[in-house]
């Protein structure tokens, strides 16, 4: 089995500056990807960023970029310039393969940005 | 917009009724996935198709039955509810080749009242 652990269920960060969710993993099998989505309070999921367990850079995305520790099985996110548009719940997910199909996803994380 | 549309956004019903939920996504994707979003629980995954084959039935009570007529459509039909099963339904869709995997894109939900 496959699981995901988000420990911040709440984070805060004023307009402007720079915030680090974190979020760990678990899984048996060598190839995977992780992924953090967002939730804004319209309940879409949007991805934020991916990053695939085969490649040691991390992958970045304008402000939202990812600090994967493949051995240690972290992946967080860090938010640069953050904006008030950027308040939602993040998740942290998982695929891995095996012809399963799952995405498994963490319990969230609350970001508010203070004006 | 993501391409994956679920209908109806909202729905109310009683414990006795019959009520069906439907997913739509016309991006090419060969897998569709049943997601239950509760206030106090994490992403939840019911269910998961992969070419219209059920590939995960994560111990899901029957009074959820999920149909898959296509690669394309993704039904969740719902009956003798309980109030417990009030939540937010997510659909979603992704696909796996030989290249690799791709993120899961969401519907925007359907918010669903066991009364």
């Amino acid at each position: 089995a496959q699981t995901v652990t988000q420990s911040q269920p709440e984070m805060s960060v004023q307009e402007a500056e720079t915030v680090t969710l974190s979020c760990t993993y678990d899984t048996s099998e060598s190839d995977y990807y992780l992924f953090w989505y967002k939730q804004p309070p319209s309940r879409q999921m949007i991805l934020v960023i991916r990053q695939e367990a085969y490649k040691q850079q991390n992958a970045t995305e304008n402000r939202f970029s990812v600090n994967f520790q493949k051995a240690a099985k972290s992946f967080s996110l860090k938010i640069s310039d953050s904006q008030l548009g950027d308040a939602a719940m993040y998740f942290c997910a998982l695929y891995s393969g095996a012809g399963s199909y799952q995405l498994t996803f963490g319990k969230g994380t609350k970001l508010s940005v203070i004006p | 917009e993501t391409g994956v549309t679920q209908t109806p956004r909202h729905l109310v019903m009683g414990m006795t009724n019959k009520k069906s939920l439907k997913c739509e996504q016309h991006l090419g994707h060969n897998a569709m996935y049943w997601y239950k979003q509760s206030a106090k629980k994490p992403l939840e995954l019911m269910f998961v198709y992969n070419f219209k084959e059920q590939t995960e039935n994560n111990s899901v009570p029957s009074r959820f039955s999920p149909e898959c007529p296509n690669s394309s459509h993704l039904f969740l039909h719902l009956h003798t509810l309980q109030p417990e099963d009030s939540a937010l339904y997510l659909c979603a869709s992704s696909r796996l080749s030989g290249q690799g995997y791709t993120e899961a894109f969401f519907g925007q939900g359907t918010r669903l009242t066991v009364v």
